[in-house]
């Protein structure tokens, strides 16, 4: 099982562009989150999915962010029109049922 | 609703100190709780959870359910340990959504 695999490790966007960020859980977890970092922060909630649903999204601003995990596929974090602000380390977790959850290795966003 | 407060964002204790990293907690049922760390340029990695009741790289960490705590505890810091900690909750209420406390950064000084 090679783990949560998040692609791209960097991923570097102009403001204005649309920045797309892919998590691959572990095999047979059905759980995913995703996760905010941002400089010198701690991680903040964004979005909970199982297959094919939203869970809980109340971490996800209103505007211009959008998730989701098909039956088939990673699950993908979708930012449009990026910011400055959004500039942030992404992560994304999986986990089977009420255990741990296993971290992939992040997404560096830079919006330039 | 589920809530997870740290209250420190940053300890800094010397080499050899005995460390305590606060968790709060709030949920209505009966939750599971795990610290997380992160060490510097590395994924988060899960460092115990209460049902296992285990003892690793030293740390402790006993849920008091009457004080809604869960915090982390080692009698003897070393350099090593230095890193971002994370306390989350785990709770079927919720459909098992894992929520973090917003993390403490722990430095130890030699």
């Amino acid at each position: 099982n090679a783990g949560v695999m998040q692609n791209p490790r960097h991923l570097v966007r102009r403001r204005g562009q649309e920045a797309r960020l892919r998590c691959s859980p572990m095999k047979g977890h059905s759980h995913v989150y995703w996760y905010r970092q941002l400089p010198e922060e701690g991680l903040k909630f964004m979005v909970y999915l199982q297959k094919e649903n939203i869970i809980d999204e109340s971490g996800m601003p209103k505007e211009r962010f959008s998730a989701e995990f098909p039956k088939e596929g990673p699950s993908i974090l979708r930012i449009q029109q990026v910011v400055r602000g959004d500039s942030a380390a992404y992560f994304c977790a999986s986990s089977p049922q009420v255990t741990e959850a296993f971290f992939g290795q992040g997404t560096r966003l830079t919006v330039v | 609703a589920q809530r997870v407060t740290q209250p420190e964002k940053l300890l800094s204790v010397f080499k050899g100190a005995p460390v305590e990293l606060k968790c709060n907690y709030s949920y209505s049922g009966s939750p599971e709780l795990f610290w997380y760390v992160q060490y510097s340029r590395q994924r988060l990695q899960l460092l115990l959870r209460h049902i296992s009741r285990e003892s690793i790289k030293g740390f402790t960490a006993d849920l008091n359910k009457g004080e809604t705590s869960f915090h982390l505890k080692k009698p003897f810091a070393q350099e090593e340990d230095s890193a971002m900690y994370y306390c989350a909750l785990s709770g079927h209420n919720a459909g098992n959504m894992l929520t973090f406390g917003g993390g403490t950064r722990l430095m130890v000084k030699p």
